[in-house]
């Protein structure tokens, strides 16, 4: 099946600091990425959708300064966490679909803890 | 609005049969979505529906009934690793997953 690989696998970052988080398709070609925050205990939250060479497409309430999303190419999406605060500590998970594909395939996701 | 419902927590015993309902309302329908995640872990995919009736595969079956907003997740011959959230995605007319808030599955020996 379709691999993604994330990283970092954790991260432990300052609060004010900026961190950035790589998505990346290994043997399929990612039209479109999806980046999910999730608190614990609590369900997936969309917060972007990119499709590779345009601007992302946020959610309601998720700050696109804060949260830049870039999708450069059909492997690679980066999602960084700018002036980062403790509550935005949060398990973040990217997810890739294919053109063709009606499948989402996740990544193994990336614990921030910002101190 | 559109909104997902499915049980916040189930119990079941080693060896026997559990089963997870969903149903749902949403904007469009392109289809329905079961993910297993273990605690710390991202969601791996389980099943895919968008006709009704039944999928099968292996211990796990998914069932959908479109005209109900309605789907189940069946799992068989329970094993102790099953315990893990299950988590019910509906696809909307945008083509966005639509989540629910999961079902956390205990496992007793």
């Amino acid at each position: 099946g379709a691999v993604v690989s994330q990283h970092p696998s954790w991260v432990i970052c300052k609060s004010g600091t900026s961190v950035k988080i790589e998505c990346r398709s290994l043997d399929f070609q990612a039209t479109t990425m999806f980046w999910y925050r999730q608190f614990p205990k609590q369900s997936l939250m969309l917060m972007a959708t990119s499709n590779e060479g345009s601007k992302a497409t946020y959610e309601q309430g998720v700050e696109k300064d804060k949260f830049l999303i870039n999708h450069a190419s059909l492997t690679l999406s980066t999602l960084t966490v700018t002036s980062a605060h403790p509550e935005d500590s949060s398990f973040y998970i990217c997810s890739a679909r294919g053109n063709n594909d009606y499948e989402q395939y996740f990544g193994p996701g990336t614990r921030l803890t910002v101190t | 609005g559109q909104n997902i419902d499915q049980p916040t927590e189930m119990t079941a015993t080693e060896g026997a049969i559990v089963q997870i309902n969903c149903t749902y309302q949403t904007s469009g329908f392109n289809g329905l979505f079961w993910y297993q995640q273990h605690a710390g872990e991202a969601p791996t995919f389980l099943s895919y529906n968008v006709l009704d009736g039944l999928e099968e595969k292996g211990r796990f079956s998914s069932f959908l009934s479109r005209s109900k907003g309605y789907s189940y997740l069946l799992l068989k011959e329970l094993q102790m690793k099953d315990s893990a959230s299950y988590l019910c995605a509906v696809r909307d007319s945008n083509y966005q997953l639509i989540w629910g808030a999961g079902t956390k599955l205990i496992i007793k020996p």
